[in-house]
């Protein structure tokens, strides 16, 4: 039980585009959701905390005209990354609040701006 | 949220116990720590939780100090395939939102040898 899903695995995109990134929990419903971003050889970094049906509440720091957020049902967030550049390259990781408000996270999407 | 501090690395030989500390003298009574480990380029697995009672499942068990401001995860026969970054993070829980939230540190890597 508890699991969380991201598609895609990885993408590449060029300079200039924006990329989605789906989360999903498989077999429970998440109120709150939370994304993340780690850097090779760093730790992960909260970005935002996803909430359904109102806006995300974003970090310190974190551009929300650039990465948009979406919590539409409870099951389902989605990240879009708009107009990527190379700096935007780098893991991202969602997560899904669970049973006893425990956190599972999915696999991550790796991202590639050329 | 209260801050942890763990050692950068470990070994452990394959077989054998694994226990990983972590210092969290700031912990506050309503936090819990809770363990995440991240084996690499996947996303972060949960692993076990506590307040003040210690607590085993079939992947680990937690010792917590009676004064909680230390812990010990312990995983009681390490395997190659649990080579990863283990994080002790401490967190309020059970109130939703965004107090939900986990500030990742640097965490353990914890190296299993053959």
């Amino acid at each position: 039980g508890a699991v969380v899903s991201q598609h895609p695995s990885w993408v590449i995109c060029k300079s200039g585009t924006s990329v989605k990134i789906e989360c999903r929990s498989l077999d429970f419903q998440a109120t709150t959701m939370f994304w993340y971003r780690q850097f090779p050889k760093q730790s992960l970094m909260l970005m935002a905390t996803s909430n359904e049906g109102s806006k995300a509440t974003y970090e310190q720091g974190v551009e929300k005209d650039k990465f948009l957020i979406n919590h539409a049902s409870l099951t389902l967030s989605t990240l879009t990354v708009t107009s990527a550049h190379p700096e935007d390259s780098s893991f991202y990781i969602c997560s899904a609040s669970g049973p006893q408000e425990t956190q599972y996270f999915g696999p991550g999407t790796r991202l590639l701006v050329l | 949220d209260a801050k942890t501090t763990q050692p950068t690395s470990m070994d452990c030989a394959e077989g054998r116990a694994a226990n990983l500390p972590c210092n969290h003298s700031t912990i506050s009574g309503n936090e819990y720590v809770y363990w995440y480990r991240q084996i690499h380029s996947q996303g972060p697995q949960y692993i076990i939780h506590g307040l003040k009672n210690n607590e085993t499942n079939e992947m680990a068990s937690l010792i917590i100090t009676e004064d909680r401001k230390s812990s010990t995860l312990i995983l009681p026969h390490a395997t190659l395939r649990d080579t990863a970054v283990y994080y002790c993070i401490v967190r309020v829980g059970l109130y939703g939102g965004a107090t939900n939230k986990l500030i990742f540190g640097t965490g353990t890597l914890l190296a299993v040898q053959p």
